[in-house]
């Protein structure tokens, strides 16, 4: 079957650095991904990780292990603006087939 | 503007009726989805097209006919809405081969059956 965990709520402080944990089990792999949806708003692709380790984009890094079937977004320097849902998706096959399975998303509360 | 984007915003409609919701993106992807989104926040897929063939169809009641005319465009139609069919419809694009730039997603259809 397809399993994608992620807490549901995360509580953290304005520059602060926060942590946001995936794993997942799913029958295939090629990639994946995370996604930052605002209340009301389109998810926005936030980083894609295929291979081991780690992926640094600004204040936001994410992190897979293929073995461990394990991911975490990173995000240093915490501002209000970052008060949202973030979404771990797995896309399950290499070609056109593969679609995104998604987590149910943790929503993060940025507090002053 | 490069992007995907899908009409109507908002729709609240009757049981029974029919409604159709229009996705186009002029990204150049070559691969377009449709998604819905519950009360829960749970995205799941509904259809994919690839180069407008229909390559992937999950378990979606048969009420539910997308169509693409060509492969920048891919709508969604629903006959005989149901008060569960309530929920954010998210179309969604890629190019395959070029999974570092992710899905672009569309700003979302809020689908209200009463």
């Amino acid at each position: 079957g397809q399993n994608i965990d992620q807490p549901t709520e995360m509580t953290a402080t304005e520059g602060a650095i926060v942590q946001i944990n995936c794993t997942y089990q799913t029958s295939g792999f090629n990639g994946l991904f995370w996604y930052q949806q605002h209340a009301g708003e389109a998810p926005t692709f936030l980083s894609y990780n295929v291979l081991d380790g780690l992926e640094e984009k600004g204040r936001f890094s994410s992190f897979l292990s293929r073995s461990k079937g394990y991911s975490y977004l990173l995000l240093k320097e915490l501002q209000m603006k970052d008060s949202a849902s973030y979404l771990c998706a797995v896309r399950d096959k290499y070609n056109q087939g593969g679609k995104l399975i998604f987590g149910q998303g943790t929503e993060l509360s940025v507090k002053p | 503007d490069t992007a995907v984007s899908q009409t109507p915003k908002y729709l609240v409609t009757q049981m029974g009726n029919d409604k159709s919701i229009k996705c186009e993106q002029n990204l150049g992807h070559d691969t377009m989805y449709w998604y819905k989104q519950d009360s829960k926040k749970f995205l799941k897929i509904m259809f994919s097209y690839n180069n407008k063939e229909l390559i992937i169809n999950e378990t979606v009641p048969n009420r539910f006919s997308p169509k693409s005319p060509d492969k920048a465009h891919l709508n969604l139609h629903i006959n005989s809405l149901e008060l569960g069919d309530s929920a954010v419809y998210f179309c969604a694009s890629s190019q395959t081969g070029e999974m570092v730039y992710g899905y672009t997603f569309g700003s979302g259809t809020r689908l209200t059956v009463v």
